[in-house]
């Protein structure tokens, strides 16, 4: 069964980082593109980053302060937050990208998420 | 970059009733565009790709068309299992972009 399993999440000081994980069963993560996507409480779901092979790609709003990376002998993938800030707060995705080649399809299969949350 | 505008914000509605949503983008995505299910507490499910796709195993009276800058999600007969939020997501370009969601609740 292909599934996909955040961990890292936690309560974290504003001004802190943190590594998200993310991993990939069922699959080969080195294979598929992976997107990472939040959402604060209360709010609706935010596209942050996709990393496809060795190319990434961040969402403006972020960029600067996250970086995505990938281990495909570990078939993880994780999201470096830094400079973490109270808008911060929220459930982060990571999902897979339906299709490995041109035409993609969109965001097939989710994790559970991991909560993040910016308080002192 | 690409801004993916949906409305309604909610949507008030019975079981049994024809529901569309509309998504529409700032510039063309072509036919770039999936459609997602969410339920409080739950992982969003995904339901239509390349704007009229069905994923499997999602019921039939889910359907969506659209091309260029305007989408909808059509939802034939609303079933109890229906009642969530929606949310369209352009794939064309990166950086990706999602809609701001529909709520559609129970009248």
């Amino acid at each position: 069964e292909v599934q996909l399993l955040e961990s890292g999440g936690g309560l974290v000081q504003p001004g802190g980082s943190l590594r998200l994980s993310c991993a990939a069963s069922g699959f080969s993560s080195s294979t598929y593109a992976i997107c990472w996507v939040r959402q604060a409480p209360g709010k609706g779901l935010e596209w942050l980053s996709k990393i496809s092979g060795g190319t990434k790609y961040y969402a403006d709003f972020v960029k600067g302060r996250i970086t995505v990376s990938r281990d495909d002998s570990k078939n993880m993938v994780y999201l470096h937050i830094n400079s973490l800030r109270a808008d911060d707060t929220a459930v982060y995705y990571c999902a897979k990208v339906k299709g490995t080649a041109f035409p993609l399809k969109g965001l097939d299969v989710w994790g559970q998420g991991t909560t993040v949350t910016v308080s002192s | 970059d690409i801004q993916m505008t949906q409305s309604p914000s909610t949507l008030s509605a019975t079981v049994g009733d024809r529901v569309t949503i509309t998504c529409r983008a700032s510039q063309s995505i072509s036919r770039w565009l999936a459609w997602y299910q969410q339920k409080p507490g739950e992982a969003p499910k995904f339901l239509i790709y390349e704007a009229s796709s069905l994923e499997g195993g999602v019921p039939s009276r889910f359907s969506g068309s659209g091309s260029g800058t305007e989408f909808t999600l059509t939802i034939s007969s609303l079933q109890p299992d229906d009642f969530a939020t929606y949310y369209c997501l352009q794939y064309q370009d990166a950086p990706w972009a999602f809609g701001q969601g529909t709520k559609v609740e129970i009248k």
